[in-house]
């Protein structure tokens, strides 16, 4: 147990529809990631939250929409995804992201099919 | 751009001692993490550097050079639950987590 859990941790769903990944922490943590990781690629960052502020978007398609309501929950809201969208996508908390010791503790990932 | 080198994935015999490697090319250093990631699981914790030489925790060490722009985890008296995928990253000078593509380590009996 990592303090960070992930629902659903399988998910399969066709181009057109809607759907969306919940992540919670329950470190007490100030920061929260959300990573996409394909098969023999690195981890690859798609949005930071800092105090419930977004601090961090690396160019992720607007089909991946993220809502960060309190410091505890993170979601990521999908919609019109394309085949390649398919990959496990990993939750992470830290404590504070600007610091050069930020050890970042991680979800179990939803393993994301689409149709 | 930067980058993080690892190989892709290497095998060892239980009972035996492997070096899986890490090189960087990163736009400023501030520390370098270990993970260690079983199938299907979360990405889990197990080291950090930032100065220069070798990091030991039981079984595993980590060892760094800042100058060389590399880091090796070296694993001892390997275990068949050792059989998992290892990422490299490193803090870069934004703070952000630079990962490397995590290599694959087999174990045989």
């Amino acid at each position: 147990e990592t303090g960070v859990t992930q629902t659903p941790r399988h998910l399969v769903m066709g181009m057109t529809n809607k759907k969306s990944l919940k992540c919670e922490q329950h470190l007490g943590h100030n920061a929260m990631y959300w990573y996409k990781q394909s098969a023999k690629k690195p981890l690859e960052l798609m949005f930071v939250y800092s105090l419930e502020e977004r601090v961090e978007n690396n160019s992720v398609p607007s089909r991946f929409s993220p809502e960060c309501p309190n410091s505890s929950h993170l979601f990521l809201h999908l919609h019109t995804l394309q085949p390649e969208d398919s990959a496990l996508y990993l939750c992470a908390s830290s404590l504070d992201p600007g610091q050069t010791y930020n050890e970042q503790f991680f979800g179990p990932g939803t393993r994301l099919t689409v149709l | 751009g930067q980058n993080i080198d690892q190989p892709t994935e290497m095998t060892a015999t239980e009972g035996a001692i492997v070096q899986i490697n890490c090189t960087y090319q990163t736009s400023g250093f501030n520390g370098l993490f270990w993970y260690q990631q079983h199938a299907g699981e979360a990405p889990t914790f197990l080291s950090y550097n930032v100065l220069d030489g070798l990091e030991e925790k039981g079984r595993f060490s980590s060892f760094l050079s800042r100058s060389k722009g590399y880091s090796y985890l070296l694993l001892k008296e390997l275990q068949m639950k050792d059989s998992a995928s290892y990422l490299c990253a490193v803090v870069d000078s934004n703070y952000q987590l630079i990962w490397g593509a995590g290599t694959k380590l087999i174990i045989k009996p």
